[in-house]
């Protein structure tokens, strides 16, 4: 059964930083282009950032370019957003996303449960 | 950034009714369109992709046409376990971009 995991959310003050984590299993995780997307409380859904299957592709939105990082660890079957300078408007329960790729496009095609991360002093 | 308007915000329906939600992007997305489900508390679930293919596992009562700029998602006999919101996600150029959601209440 392919599952994606997410882990790391919390409450941290703002300017801080977090760490988020999606373990991957149920499929070659190495095969496969990941996203991160997020839904602030109440909201729709917010594309965040992209990474290519072997990482070295790389896009993110707007809002968070310059602060976040996108990362992988294929071993590991592992994908990571590292957030500084986090601000109260990235509040938000955070989406791992697998990308499925074909000759049509592309689309997310599995995600995971979602973590909470809650900017605040 | 190409813009998804979904419509309605909202929508009441009887069970066995159907129901009729439309997308429309703001330049041509050729079939680039997805739908998704998302109940409350859960992550959302890939219902159709490139507008009119139903993905793995979902009731054939689910189906999507449309190309270019405007797109509609048709739930057929609509069950109560459809009670959700319900977001177009298009994939045709970054940032990928999605609807702002219709909600689907059963009354």
């Amino acid at each position: 059964e392919v599952q994606l995991v997410e882990s790391g959310g919390g409450l941290v003050q703002p300017g801080g930083s977090l760490r988020l984590s999606c373990a991957a299993s149920g499929f070659t995780f190495s095969s496969y282009e990941m996203n991160w997307v997020r839904q602030a409380p109440g909201k729709g859904l917010e594309w965040v950032s992209y990474i290519g299957s072997s990482g070295t592709t790389i896009f993110y939105a707007d809002s968070v370019q310059g602060r976040f990082t996108i990362s992988r660890d294929n071993a590991r079957n592992s994908l990571y957003l590292q957030m500084n300078s986090l601000r109260a408007e990235d509040t938000a329960v955070y989406y791992c996303a697998r990308d499925y790729s074909s000759s049509s496009g592309r689309v997310f095609d599995c995600w995971g449960q979602g973590t909470l991360v809650t900017v605040s002093s | 950034e190409i813009v998804l308007t979904q419509s309605p915000d909202f929508q009441s329906v009887t069970p066995k009714e159907k129901v009729t939600i439309t997308c429309r992007a703001s330049q041509s997305i050729g079939s680039n369109l997805h739908w998704y489900q998302q109940k409350p508390d859960q992550s959302p679930k890939l219902l159709i992709k490139y507008a009119s293919q139903s993905f793995s596992g979902v009731p054939s009562r689910f189906s999507g046409s449309g190309s270019g700029t405007d797109f509609t998602l048709t739930i057929n006999s609509l069950e109560a376990e459809d009670a959700a919101t319900y977001y177009c996600h298009q994939s045709s150029r970054l940032p990928h971009t999605f609807g702002q959601g219709t909600k689907v209440e059963i009354k």
